[in-house]
């Protein structure tokens, strides 16, 4: 099975920006669009980003999407205590004719 | 305003068959792809299966495939997950979640813009 690759756990203080990677492959980010979702604790994903860096109404623009051949990441500027949630990257994948998550990385604010 | 609210979940014994439902209000269920992910305890987000706004077209995970079967009914603004030959494996919190940005034929493009409270499968003798 393909993968979508983040790191399982990313921290910041109040305030502070923090990145989260995402990488693929070409079967996946490299040849389609990629989502974030935000778990909190207890509840449903929600959707964050979509298209690479498109945010839904109601989501503030301290988080940010960008993507570059293989890759992804999602910004999070301004870090606040509400934000601390499991994040996950999906894309579409080609070889799976279905979706993809990332494995998910946990955000502690410190 | 959009809702996903999924139904049918509960304990099985391996090898059993269960029929999970999602029932979909506040937009045009006939013109969406839907689909299933599911979230073992724990552990991350899995896609499972889609299914076209028609029914037509139905895609699963390798690891499903043979086993459940995804469906809809359009009149009834409803989703299906009919799983059988259930595995240990396959306990999770299973979500209904509406798929946006497809296309007739293609939903590479696509993104889950809304999802359900999710319903707990538990698999265990």
């Amino acid at each position: 099975q393909s993968v979508l690759t983040q790191p399982p756990s990313a921290s910041g203080t109040p305030g502070q920006r923090v990145t989260i990677s995402c990488s693929g492959s070409s079967s996946n980010i490299g040849g389609n669009t990629v989502n974030w979702y935000q778990q909190l604790p207890g509840t449903a994903p929600k959707l964050l980003i979509y298209s690479n860096n498109q945010r839904p109404s109601g989501v503030p623009d301290r988080f940010s999407g960008s993507k570059s051949g293989t890759s992804a990441s999602l910004a999070i500027s301004g870090l606040q205590s509400e934000d601390e949630a499991d994040y996950y990257c999906a894309a579409w994948d080609d070889s799976l004719n279905g979706v993809l998550f990332g494995g998910g990385t946990k955000l502690t604010v410190l | 305003e959009v809702q996903l609210v999924e139904s049918g979940g509960g304990l099985v014994q391996p090898g059993g068959s269960l029929r999970l439902s999602c029932a979909a209000s506040g937009f045009t269920f006939s013109s969406y792809w839907m689909s299933w992910v599911r979230q073992a305890p724990g552990k991350g987000l899995e896609w499972v299966a889609n299914i076209k706004h028609d029914g037509s077209e139905k895609y699963y995970v390798d690891s499903v495939k043979g086993r459940f079967t995804i469906s809809r009914d359009n009149a009834k603004n409803s989703l299906y997950l009919q799983m059988n030959s259930l595995r240990a494996e396959d306990t999770a919190v299973y979500y209904c979640a509406k798929r946006r940005g497809c296309t007739s034929s293609r939903c590479n493009l696509g993104y889950f813009d809304y999802w359900g409270q999710g319903t707990l499968v538990t698999v265990s003798s």
